[in-house]
């Protein structure tokens, strides 16, 4: 049972344009959602997170936007740089609770 | 350090042995997880230990797996009898939980297991 899904595995963006990766979530006590980005060889590292309580948090680049109506919620990267390639994992958990619930990962490549 | 701190970093261990992994949390942070990821796939949950609560082993994949928490610190994983499809990365994470607030945990470097 897939609760939080990442139905793109991989993603290519040209240097400069702007990244959207997705993520759908099925359980509807999910009130917190975070987006996590992972190297090779190294553990993953947060990026960026929203509560149900909003529908948009910024952070530079990075913007989360979350659709609570569709249980959807996607990462906007803009301008994207080569840095930024990696796979990213969004996340999800009900407000106050402890464990994660992660999706499978998008793997996001930027091309010079 | 500051981060959460794992070991071994790389560990290959013949298919039968018994393997420990080592996790130092952030220091204060009550809550500490354990997740793995295998070879082209995502963050599975294992184990997660929060101060004197019994822990969540819902995630343990069969009893070959344990893991432990001392002093509310230092955590270790143990696998018994390892088989080849325990080889992954094993990821250890710690959190300040609070009930007012979204739970973001912080994840060590890992320990890559290979089981040959």
């Amino acid at each position: 049972d897939q609760q939080v899904k990442q139905n793109s595995p991989s993603l290519s963006v040209q240097e400069g344009r702007i990244s959207i990766l997705n993520c759908d979530y099925t359980n509807s006590m999910f009130d917190y959602f975070l987006w996590y980005k992972k190297y090779p060889a190294e553990g993953p590292t947060f990026l960026i997170s929203i509560s149900s309580i909003k529908d948009k948090n910024e952070d530079g680049r990075f913007t989360v936007f979350l659709n609570k109506s569709a249980k959807h919620l996607s990462l906007h990267i803009v301008p994207s740089q080569p840095g930024d390639s990696a796979v990213y994992f969004c996340a999800a958990s009900a407000w106050g609770a402890q464990k994660l619930v992660f999706g499978q990962g998008t793997r996001l490549t930027i091309n010079p | 350090g500051a981060g959460v701190s794992q070991s071994p970093s790389n560990k290959v261990t013949e298919k039968g042995k018994d393997v420990e992994l080592r996790c130092d949390p952030i220091s204060g942070h009550t809550a500490l997880y354990w997740y793995r990821q295998s070879l082209g796939q995502g963050l599975e949950f294992l184990i997660y230990f929060q101060g004197n609560s019994a822990p969540d082993k819902s995630g343990l994949p069969s009893d070959r797996f344990s893991a432990e928490r001392t002093g509310g610190s230092v955590s270790t994983l143990t696998i018994q009898r390892t088989q080849q499809e325990d080889s992954a990365v094993y990821l250890c994470a710690s959190s300040l939980v609070s009930r007012s607030s979204g739970n973001t945990i912080y994840f060590g470097e890992g320990s890559w297991l290979t089981v040959v």
